[in-house]
């Protein structure tokens, strides 16, 4: 099974501030990687495809970037809206696998 | 415009069963990668099943021999078949298909 290791657990962070959530696989998923936002009380939401596409309708701050075992999540100019749970997701081998999440708070 | 909505959950007793189901829109079922993911309350995600476009099917082993994915092309529908119901398969239940975001989710509860 592969593991996704997600850091940090939790950021607290300014609006304005670029941020880097990162996620490291426990063996080589190519870039079949990809990267969910969590509101509280909402579904989740694809943010990122295969590492680094970029989904319809998702703002240009967000990009992700990687592959093999180590992939990045970055937000470009942290909106206030963007407070969040961040995972990302690996469908290279079964079991897909989710990491932990990271918890974005805005200060 | 793409889109699930799942539906079938409920409150039921441990041991029991209960039926999913993820109606698409927008795209078809049949070509498609389509997952089960949960979410159990506070905490994160949890790949449940898959199923591809030939119809193989894959299972967490959490769920392995009690959960069946299946699909009606007709209808357009994914379903979740879950058996000996326990209460750690309470949770949201979400469907996608790969590379999507999924929907609302329908919340399971398995409680006496």
């Amino acid at each position: 099974e592969v593991v996704l290791t997600q850091s940090p657990d939790f950021q607290s962070v300014t609006p304005k501030e670029k941020v880097t959530i990162t996620c490291r696989a426990s063996q080589s998923i190519a870039s079949s990687l990809h990267w969910y936002q969590q509101k509280p009380d909402q579904s989740p939401k694809l943010l990122i495809k295969y590492a680094s596409q970029s989904i319809s309708g998702v703002p240009s701050r967000f990009s992700g970037s990687g592959s093999g075992t180590d992939f990045t999540l970055t937000i470009n100019s942290l909106e206030a809206e963007d407070a969040a749970a961040y995972y990302c997701h690996q469908s290279s081998s079964l079991p897909y696998t989710f990491g932990q999440g990271t918890k974005l708070e805005i200060k | 415009e793409e889109q699930v909505v799942e539906s079938g959950g409920g409150l039921i007793q441990p041991g029991g069963s209960l039926r999913l189901s993820c109606a698409a829109s927008g795209f078809s079922v049949s070509v498609n990668y389509m997952t089960w993911v949960r979410q159990a309350p506070g905490k994160g995600l949890e790949w449940v099943s898959l199923i591809t476009s030939s119809g193989s099917t894959y299972y967490a082993d959490s769920v392995k021999g009690r959960f069946t994915v299946s699909r009606d092309i007709s209808k357009n529908t994914l379903y979740l078949q879950m058996n000996s119901l326990r209460a750690e398969d309470t949770a949201v239940y979400y469907c996608a298909r790969l590379g999507a975001s999924g929907g609302q989710g329908t919340l399971v509860t398995v409680s006496s």
